[in-house]
């Protein structure tokens, strides 16, 4: 089975730094996969990691450490349309589970 | 190129009558999966196909659901009889079979059916 990880919600001032955690525990591991999804609307793609490492992609980056079970996500000069859940994905040998989404709250 | 449909995006049924959630998923995807997020709760697998075949049903939650993938094109998912606690958004989703990480693996999302039973 998969178990995922991530806090509830976090809350961050607009132009700061957030790091968003995610740890896990899974029987199997193809990538590890972050989305952003806002009240409302469907979960959009922010990244894939698959390899150790840092993924950067403009002001968002990913990390992924497969032997510690470990990813974060990064956000950088936060703007209020930051606003929204992230969720932590991890890809299994075909499935993907999802963990609980961690709520980000940016503030002036 | 259109991204993955489905429809309708908003359903309020009476319990114990029966509703159908369409997903017409991105042209050329084999793969296309079924989850599910009830009020407050994280989203939840339902099942995948991988073409018309169903590669993995493990969290359909009863046989009152049933997926169908005919012609290995778009998907129905079905509800009979619906009870309260299936009211949440349903979510479809789909990606290509195989690839290099990103272009074959990222599965994209659809806008979701919102259903309600009451």
């Amino acid at each position: 089975g998969q178990n995922i990880d991530q806090p509830t919600e976090m809350t961050a001032t607009e132009g700061a730094i957030v790091q968003i955690n995610c740890t896990y525990q899974t029987s199997g591991f193809n990538g590890l996969f972050w989305y952003q999804q806002h009240a409302g609307e469907a979960p959009t793609f922010l990244s894939y990691n698959v390899l150790d490492g840092l993924e950067e992609k403009g002001r968002f980056s990913s990390f992924l450490s497969r032997s510690k079970g470990y990813s974060y996500l990064l956000l950088k000069e936060l703007q209020m349309k930051d606003s929204a859940s992230y969720l932590c994905a991890v890809r299994g040998y075909q499935k993907v589970t999802f963990g609980t989404g961690t709520k980000l709250q940016v503030i002036p | 190129e259109a991204g993955v449909t489905q429809f309708p995006s908003h359903s309020v049924i009476e319990k114990g009558q029966t509703v159908t959630l369409r997903c017409d998923p991105i042209s050329g995807h084999d793969n296309l999966y079924w989850y599910r997020r009830v009020m407050g709760k994280e989203i939840k697998f339902l099942l995948h196909f991988v073409k018309e075949s169903k590669q993995d049903e493990s969290g359909m939650p009863n046989n009152r659901f049933l997926a169908e993938r005919t012609g290995g094109t778009y998907s129905t998912l079905k509800v009979q009889p619906a009870e309260l606690e299936d009211s949440g958004v349903y979510f479809c989703a789909s990606s290509q079979a195989s690839g290099p990480p990103y272009g074959g693996n990222t599965i994209y999302f659809g806008e979701g059916s919102w259903l309600t039973v009451v």
